[in-house]
């Protein structure tokens, strides 16, 4: 098992434009979750999901946006990238799904996005 | 706001020595999951204490759980240099909510 797989790396945006970071798990999780990690703030929860079709906002779900078309993949969009959304982005999921995602989270190694 | 906070945020410790971490949190919970972040990676799973459990061990780990105090702390035994790393607590409303982080330094 690959486990979650977040794709870019890294990735340098200018104001304004748009992307989208990749999540996917082999796990067959029903529960996935996208965080973002800045210096001094630990993890703040952006969007998650516990199942496909559901999606649901976390702390800080302004400037982002999620689908959960499959059990496999979340992917999360920004449409108009600003530098406070300069941070390093971590996906994760587990089992637990519609028991509420107090299971144990596997997380994917980051992706880390500049906005200039 | 974030639902946990961990005490203290840094610790400098030598090798040898244990390692003591709290984190108080501010609603009910029916668990408490420790995480351990190595610089530059992502989160891994240390330990997850139920509610009705007091105290739980995994190696040189121990977990303890005060529901009355809405408070867990985290013992590293016998710490070594690759213990170097920022440990979370989280708590489930649903999904889980992470506290700020206890970054550890285990000096040789």
């Amino acid at each position: 098992n690959a486990g979650v797989t977040q794709t870019p790396k890294f990735q340098v945006l200018k104001t304004g434009q748009s992307m989208t970071l990749q999540c996917a798990q082999d796990m067959n999780h029903e529960y996935m979750s996208w965080y973002r990690q800045d210096p001094g703030m630990g993890l703040r929860l952006i969007h998650y999901s516990v199942g496909a079709g559901i999606t649901d906002q976390g702390e800080v779900p302004n400037g982002y946006n999620v689908s959960r078309s499959t059990t496999e993949d979340f992917p999360l969009r920004l449409l108009s990238a600003a530098p406070s959304q300069t941070s390093v982005y971590f996906c994760a999921s587990s089992y637990s799904g519609r028991t509420g995602g107090g299971g144990e989270l596997f997380f994917g190694e980051g992706s880390r996005l500049t906005v200039l | 706001s974030q639902q946990g906070e961990e005490d203290p945020q840094a610790l400098s410790i030598q090798e040898g020595e244990n390692a003591t971490m709290n984190c108080s949190y501010k609603t009910s919970i029916n668990n408490l999951q420790w995480y351990r972040q190595n610089s530059g990676r992502g989160l891994v799973h240390l330990i997850l204490i139920r509610s009705n459990e007091r105290e739980k061990h995994s190696g040189r780990l121990r977990v303890t759980l005060d529901t009355s105090k809405k408070s867990s702390s985290l013992l590293i035994t016998a710490s070594r240099a690759a213990d170097t790393a920022s440990y979370f607590c989280a708590t489930p409303l649903g999904k889980l909510i992470f506290g700020q982080g206890t970054e550890l330094s285990v000096k040789p």
